[in-house]
């Protein structure tokens, strides 16, 4: 099971909205609504901001949303706050039970 | 509400195993999988397996099959992952966590294993 790709690197300016993109196949992201976000800040355990595609567990904020189109999961953040700089990590569940992690991408606040 | 803690960090040489426990509380144990996860350092995260607290089932990532071992005693609300034949690849923090359904959102703090000659 490969890791799903995502961007290295994505970077933003204050109160902009950024969009991370997790592409995988037919046998994880594009057959299964069961795509997971978590966001990782240096020396913490990652925390999880959404589920299933697109919701959000209780207080996490609603700057952070989830969609997804065939084989691309994609998480936008809005309204863009130095405190969301951090590693982000897609996750998804497959067709043999597993799961299998994105590559992970730093997001930069300019 | 949920709370899961794991066993203190451990140093081992190559070719040794290690043996990491993980207990979790504040939920019924049975109704839901355990899984695990390892974060190498200053690399992303990596899937290793889960296991079914009922059953004892299990279902682990290709890359550690043959080597990765979970076992689990529901008396005391506690999983183990055991992980053979280790080299300095398998150096990293090994995370815990219930998934709830598709919602994995209580994360055990992570266990260093440092594998070193």
């Amino acid at each position: 099971q490969s890791a799903l790709t995502q961007p290295a690197s994505v970077s933003g300016s204050p109160g902009q909205s950024i969009s991370i993109s997790c592409t995988g196949t037919s046998s994880d992201v594009g057959g299964y609504n069961y795509v997971s976000w978590y966001q990782q800040h240096p020396d913490k355990a990652p925390k999880l901001i959404i589920y299933a595609v697109i919701n959000r567990p209780s207080g996490v904020s609603n700057r952070f949303s989830g969609s997804k189109s065939g084989n691309t999961a994609s998480l936008t953040i809005s309204g863009l706050l130095a405190e969301d700089e951090a590693d982000y990590y897609c996750s998804s569940y497959t067709s043999f039970t597993t799961r299998v992690f994105g590559t992970g991408t730093k997001v930069t606040v300019l | 509400q949920v709370h899961v803690v794991q066993s203190g960090a451990e140093v081992k040489k190559p070719g040794a195993s290690v043996k990491v426990s993980c207990q979790a509380s504040g939920y019924t144990f049975t109704d839901y999988n355990i899984h695990w996860v390892r974060q190498a350092p200053g690399q992303g995260l990596e899937w290793v397996g889960w296991i079914a607290p009922n059953s004892g089932a299990t279902c682990f990532a290709q890359s550690f099959q043959g080597r990765v071992t979970m076992t689990r005693d529901t008396s005391i609300t506690t999983v183990y992952m055991e992980l053979s034949g280790l080299t300095s690849d398998d150096t990293g923090i090994y995370y815990c966590m219930p998934w709830f359904g598709e919602r994995a959102d209580s994360w055990g703090q992570g266990t260093l294993v440092t594998v070193s000659s």
